[in-house]
């Protein structure tokens, strides 16, 4: 069973486009996270949730937002694509956010944006 | 500002031959840092993790180790499945809790 599922792995969409990814984790956590890394590889938090509530928030242009219907998933929606949103989002979880609690990271979703 | 950067960028290898990579980071209090393995396509696949200097860390082929200011992960005689893009990640005191800030990654290529 995947601990960390990401739907969908492949998204191409046009500029200007809404789109949506999903998270789900089977692990029993608390709290979830999305990156993004780009093409220099680098691994940036933008939002991380703990059971429900938004806990952190990076400077993320306003057209993404994190939707957390309960603990176990954790959706990205994002409006009006910009090329320079393609990069690779990765959904992770911990079992909480306090202390240094690992981080499980799903399979990634690469985004491009035509 | 605070800042972790790994080195090599890239390190190719052959087949039993030993090295090590380097994290350094300047952070305002470690609460602690975090080794992670990335295979292309994939998601960083947790490692390690260790909190305060002098702590060392071991799994098969890999030992972690770290100091004040950095942290190395050995690899001891390495196989063609090691080659993959190492991460490292640290979370800062003066950081919000679960934010890790993470370096850019050193790709490890093992030849045999």
């Amino acid at each position: 069973d995947t601990a960390v599922s990401q739907t969908p792995k492949y998204l191409v969409t046009q500029m200007g486009n809404d789109k949506s990814i999903k998270c789900e984790q089977n692990l029993g956590h608390d709290t979830m996270y999305w990156y993004k890394q780009d093409s220099k590889k680098f691994l940036k938090i933008m939002f991380s949730y703990n059971n429900k509530e938004l806990i952190i928030n990076e400077t993320v242009p306003n057209r993404f937002s994190p939707k957390s219907p309960d603990k176990a998933h954790l959706n990205l929606h994002i409006n009006s694509l910009e090329l320079g949103d393609s990069a690779v989002y990765f959904c992770a979880s911990s079992q909480s956010y306090r202390g240094t609690d690992t981080q499980y990271f799903g399979p990634g979703t690469r985004l491009t944006v035509l | 500002e605070d800042q972790v950067t790994q080195s090599p960028e890239a390190l190719r290898l052959q087949e039993g031959e030993s090295s090590s990579l380097n994290c350094s980071y300047t952070v305002s209090g470690l609460r602690g840092l975090f080794w992670y393995r990335q295979d292309p396509g994939k998601g960083p696949e947790f490692l390690f993790t260790l909190y305060s200097a002098g702590e060392e860390k071991e799994k098969e082929r890999l030992k972690a180790t770290l100091t004040k200011k950095e942290s190395f992960l050995h690899i001891t005689a390495p196989k063609p499945e090691d080659s993959a893009t190492y991460l490292c990640a640290v979370q800062a005191a003066t950081d919000s809790w679960g934010k890790f800030q993470f370096g850019a990654g050193t790709q490890v290529v093992v030849t045999p």
